[in-house]
């Protein structure tokens, strides 16, 4: 999606912790998704952010800054079964349903 | 997981060939999309339904049709294969279309268009 800048890929080692960023750029705003798509398989939902703040499961937490239209995905005590691609999406005000998609962030952990 | 099934899983085919893709759903979820993904584009939406017989296109619809006939059934048609039209295709659903709608999705259909 052109609207939505992530990185392409980043590595970090098993145990460390890792950060994505997500910038976008939409007219109005009604969410933010994380997806978590490993290779060959199928998009599976992670967090969704509407508010300001940080939302926090488990070793996966969600940050969203509404006025700087950007948010992050944290990912604590990496596992090696965490390498995969991570994906923004956000959804306009007007865009009803439709999510823009950004490209995608590949994570890989190393031992 | 939830129950979309897409099939055909893989199809290769030639170009100018029809092509018709599946999703069926056993959630009795409102809503369905399909998208289609390729390298450095992530997904992209092709097409929506927000209910029997209610669709409408999405960001890259050109050259496909859909039909929702049943809650249960999605269907993605390409009229007339082109070698653009090669990609994993995913169909997902959501039980709301606003707000936190959450979407799932099926494992994916991989098109090759020879």
């Amino acid at each position: 999606g052109q609207n939505i800048d992530q990185p392409t890929e980043m590595t970090a080692t098993e145990g460390a912790i890792v950060q994505i960023n997500c910038t976008y750029q939409t007219s109005g705003f009604n969410g933010l998704f994380w997806y978590q798509q490993h290779a060959g398989e199928a998009p599976t939902f992670l967090s969704y952010n509407v508010l300001d703040g940080l939302e926090e499961k488990g070793r996966f937490s969600s940050f969203l800054s509404r006025s700087k239209g950007y948010s992050y995905l944290l990912l604590k005590e990496l596992q090696m079964k965490d390498s995969a691609s991570y994906l923004c999406a956000a959804v306009g005000e007007d865009s009803w349903g439709k999510f823009q998609f950004g490209a995608g962030t590949q994570v890989v952990v190393t031992p | 997981d939830a129950g979309i099934t897409q099939s055909p899983r893989h199809k290769v085919t030639e170009t100018g060939t029809p092509v018709t893709l599946r999703c069926h759903q056993t959630e009795n979820h409102r809503y369905m999309y399909w998208y289609r993904q390729d390298p450095g584009h992530g997904l992209r939406l092709i097409h929506y339904s927000y209910g029997v017989k209610d669709t409408d296109k999405g960001e890259v619809s050109d050259g496909y049709s859909v039909s929702r006939s049943k809650t249960e059934d999605f269907l993605l048609t390409l009229e007339s294969a082109t070698s653009s039209q090669t990609s994993v295709y995913f169909c997902a659903i959501s039980d709301s279309g606003a707000g936190k709608n959450i979407q799932y999705f099926g494992a994916g259909t991989r098109l090759s268009v020879l």
